[in-house]
């Protein structure tokens, strides 16, 4: 099964508005990444957060991570109608300089109405 | 290359038949990574390749599925007798890999739409 969960499943928002989604993961881990998708196609990484790191912002995009609580949190600010994608989270157990498998969630739908 | 290129784009095959379907990682990358996502979905592991370490095939579903990796570069991703349960989008990804700080981040390509009647 997934380790990764996200929510909520779907959210839909307004342009301008602020968007949400949050991850939670079940066994420790060397980071986590937040991938969108379009039109079920490939996937397009945004940012990484480490297992050592509580927040990180890119652009419009700020992650935070909770490992005591095993969570994590993608919140993209004043959102666009090209934002509208699936947002994954996936988890990174392996090595800190290897290559590892990620564990994907489900995935969040955002849409963002114009 | 620029990207993660994967072909081809989409393959309909009926069941019962063998499908190969190959990835091309980007240069210098020294891993490579084959997932499956069925329709609405997340993203399923199958199998994982690493320089010239022996892969990590724990995520096949079935000895019906199996992968090569030809010098350290192209992947080829082989589904033998395909069930209709096989239909899904199958996603290859590559990342710098071992030895190098890079925290594992993963480039995917566009993927590959296998359909199974």
């Amino acid at each position: 099964s997934q380790q990764g969960e996200e929510d909520p499943q779907a959210l839909s928002i307004q342009e301008g508005e602020n968007a949400t989604m949050n991850c939670s993961y079940k066994t420790s881990i060397n980071n986590l990444q937040w991938y969108r998708q379009n039109s079920g196609r490939g996937l397009v990484h945004l940012i990484l957060i480490r297992s050592n790191e509580r927040e990180k912002h890119s652009g419009r995009l700020r992650v935070t991570l909770d490992t005591s609580k095993k969570s994590s949190s993608l919140l993209i600010t004043a959102s666009r109608a090209a934002d509208t994608a699936s947002y994954f989270c996936a988890t990174d157990e392996g090595e800190e300089t290897s290559g590892s498998r990620l564990t994907f969630g489900e995935g969040t739908q955002l849409t963002v109405n114009p | 290359g620029a990207g993660v290129s994967q072909s081809p784009s989409n393959k309909v095959t009926e069941k019962g038949k063998d499908v190969e379907l190959r990835c091309d990682p980007i240069s210098g990358h020294t891993a490579l990574y084959w997932y499956r996502q069925s329709l609405g979905q997340g993203l399923e592991f199958l199998i994982y390749f690493q320089g010239n370490s022996a892969p990590d095939k724990s995520g096949l579903p079935s000895d019906r599925f199996s992968a090569e990796r030809t010098g350290g570069s192209v992947s080829t991703l082989t589904i033998q007798r395909t069930q209709q349960e096989d239909s899904a989008v199958y996603l290859c990804a590559s990342s710098l890999g071992i030895g190098v700080p890079t925290y594992n981040e993963q480039f995917f390509g566009p993927g590959t739409r296998l359909t199974v009647l």
